[in-house]
């Protein structure tokens, strides 16, 4: 299986504030990496998807980069409604896993 | 509209036996996977496993296969997810998500089942 590690764990951030969460794989996933938000009570939601591109409906501040084996989603401005916890996910081959997740506080 | 629909929450005992559904609609049925996805309280995702409906081949995570069983009936649009004799740690919301083909990204969620097994 391909181990996918999220970092970090948590973070606290103020509105406004950039921020950027790292995902590792442990092999490379070439382009397939996707990050999706979860809140509290909900399913989660696709962002970004083959690592850079922008998910229909997703506010442009929400970016992502890499390709191999290091990954990054950045928010460029934070907004209220940001706080959320995230995760990566490699779409390269099954199991599809996910990272173990980070959680986004407010500040 | 794409839309994938789960079946309601579950309380059930160790030992108990459990299908859940997962219907979808607004797309053609057969031509994406679905996968399920666990989220045990508090915690991360795990994906279980993921089936094709147009043929039902399926691939199971090697930390699920064994103790799931993912089935799926074109007839309905609907795919499943089962296990023999639930355990307590079972207890977890499982959602069902359809496969983007093309890039390999979960485009559509269902709303999750609620899976409760408690004595």
């Amino acid at each position: 299986d391909i181990q996918m590690t999220q970092s970090p764990s948590s973070l606290s951030a103020s509105i406004g504030n950039r921020i950027t969460i790292t995902c590792r794989a442990s092999q490379s996933i070439t382009k397939y990496l996707n990050w999706y938000q979860q809140k509290p009570g909900q399913a989660p939601k696709v962002l970004i998807y083959a690592a850079s591109s922008l998910q229909s409906g997703v506010p442009s501040r929400f970016s992502g980069s890499g390709s191999g084996t290091d990954f990054t989603l950045t928010i460029s401005s934070l907004q209220p409604e940001d706080y959320a916890t995230y995760f990566c996910q490699q779409g390269y081959s099954p199991p599809y896993t996910f990272g173990q997740g980070t959680k986004l506080e407010i500040k | 509209e794409v839309q994938l629909v789960q079946s309601g929450a579950e309380v059930k005992k160790p030992g108990e036996s459990l299908k859940i559904s997962c219907k979808s609609s607004g797309y053609s049925f057969p031509s994406y996977w679905i996968a399920w996805v666990r989220q045990m309280p508090g915690k991360g995702l795990e994906w279980l496993g993921i089936i094709s409906p147009g043929d039902s081949e399926t691939i199971y995570s090697p930390s699920f296969e064994g103790q799931v069983t993912i089935s799926a009936d074109k007839s309905i649009s609907t795919a499943y997810l089962q296990w023999n004799s639930l355990k307590a740690s079972d207890t977890a919301m499982y959602y069902c998500a359809r496969l983007e083909r093309r890039e390999y990204y979960f485009d559509y969620w269902g709303q999750g089942t609620l899976v409760s097994v408690s004595s």
